[in-house]
């Protein structure tokens, strides 16, 4: 049972180049996040999927794109990269549902991206 | 947007229990409280949740008052090992699943 898995879990990109994250859950969840971690920071939400076909913007969006491809996948892009975004980015999903009583808030995580721009 | 607040930081000893407060003024109504672990170069690991009064597992316990504006996650006896960055998480928005995640609680343990 892989559970969250991200790739790649290394990068290194010049300013202005574009990449794309990819995040695969294998345990049906609903629910997909993107966060970045910057040293010695907290985690700050990117963008978030609530179901297949639906994203939405989180605390910081600017300079990134998603897509959530199925109900497994949810990829994050960087159009044209810039030094600030380098960071750790981690993909999370949930079970969380509107139809639930009351909101688990338990996040399975992958390991993260490291992400490098010179 | 409202966040979450926790104390940015927190010494212990070996033994010792640990307490740390997270303020929630605006959780869902119908969201649980979530906190998380974290050590350096790992994502976060899920300790525990509650809606309200007192939820117990085998690493730690929370407490929520009736009013949900706030929980307490308690650390029984520290060891060496729960040295790490503590987060609350809660949906603050308003909507139903947008989980913002407060600036941690960075706990060290001491011999």
């Amino acid at each position: 049972n892989a559970g969250v898995t991200q790739t790649p879990k290394f990068q290194v990109l010049k300013t202005g180049q574009s990449m794309t994250l990819q995040c695969a859950q294998d345990m049906n969840h609903n629910s997909m996040y993107w966060y970045r971690q910057d040293p010695g920071m907290g985690l700050r939400l990117i963008y978030y999927s609530a179901s297949e076909g639906t994203t939405d913007k989180g605390e910081v969006p600017n300079g990134y794109n998603v897509s959530r491809l199925n109900k497994r996948e949810f990829s994050l892009r960087l159009e044209s990269a810039a030094p600030s975004q380098t960071s750790v980015y981690f993909c999370a999903s949930s079970e969380r549902s509107p139809l639930a009583g009351v909101r688990s808030g338990e996040l399975f995580f992958g390991e993260g991206s490291r992400l490098t721009v010179l | 947007l409202a966040k979450t607040t926790q104390p940015i930081s927190m010494d212990s000893y070996e033994g010792q229990e640990v307490n740390i407060t997270c303020s929630h003024n605006n959780i869902a109504t119908n969201d649980y409280i979530t906190w998380y672990q974290q050590f350096p170069s790992q994502g976060p690991r899920f300790i525990i949740q509650g809606y309200k009064t007192k939820v117990t597992n085998e690493v730690a316990s929370l407490f929520i008052p009736a009013d949900r504006k706030s929980s307490t996650l308690s650390l029984p006896r520290v060891s060496l090992s729960d040295t790490a960055v503590y987060y609350c998480l809660g949906d603050l928005s308003g909507g139903y699943n947008k989980l913002i995640f407060g600036a941690g609680t960075r706990l060290a343990v001491h011999p």
